[in-house]
């Protein structure tokens, strides 16, 4: 199993970004999938997660409204798209296949700054 | 607010046998939180060391067990060596889809 996260930058606060994650290796269209991050000096947080055909995502309170997990099992492909982001959203963030995150990619880091 | 904890840190010998724990805030934890353990050493991304309380990932050595403990997930690591110097995360399934990770705990061998 591969996993290859895209699309970190640095973002003005309010600014927007989409992370990419792409899998290979395994089935992809048959397996929930899954957004953590690492912020400095901080723990592993759980983002969010999506079933296997895209119809249920679950969100931590954090990121509730502002974050949106979505997938392309045709380009076995999990996307972040993240909204009016805040300084705090500063982090790498990983993808993980599996509600219990079996296999990780080696993730992306996201800065927001002014 | 369901709040995971670990504890912060955490000693062992070479060659000894250390347990950390992860609970819940609002109760007893039990294998249907369905817990499991990542290890993350600066700069790497995490490894899934065990999930579903005691079933251990791919390529993960039988050093390393997970259980429970009274009212609290564990993992037990024996004969400990150098490089299990790391941080330690549990991942409990708190329900509604929800998932939580503790604070971690940072384990030194020495």
């Amino acid at each position: 199993v591969h996993l290859v996260e895209s699309g970190g930058n640095l973002v003005q606060p309010g600014g927007s970004l989409r992370l990419s994650c792409a899998a290979s290796g395994l089935t992809f269209g048959t397996s929930w999938m899954g957004w953590v991050r690492r912020a400095p000096g901080r723990g592993l947080e759980w983002l969010a997660n999506i079933n296997e055909d895209g119809s249920v995502q679950n969100y931590v309170d954090s990121v509730k409204g502002r974050f949106t997990i979505s997938r392309d099992n045709a380009k076995n492909s999990l996307f972040l798209q993240m909204n009016t982001l805040r300084v705090e959203d500063t982090a790498v963030y990983y993808c993980a296949v599996g509600q219990q995150l079996g296999y990780w990619g080696q993730g992306t880091l996201v800065t927001v700054s002014s | 607010q369901t709040v995971v904890t670990q504890e912060p840190s955490f000693s062992v010998s070479p060659g000894g046998t250390v347990t950390l724990t992860c609970g819940l805030s609002s109760g007893p934890v039990s294998a249907s939180y369905y817990p499991s353990w990542y290890q993350q050493t600066p700069g790497q991304a995490p490894r899934t060391l065990i999930y579903s309380t005691n079933i251990r990932s791919s390529g993960v050595p039988d050093r390393f067990s997970g259980s429970i403990l009274g009212n609290r997930a564990a993992l037990t690591i024996t004969g400990a060596q150098a490089d299990d110097e790391s941080d330690y995360y549990c991942l409990l399934f708190v329900g509604g889809g929800i998932w939580v990770f503790g604070g971690g705990t940072k384990l030194t061998v020495l």
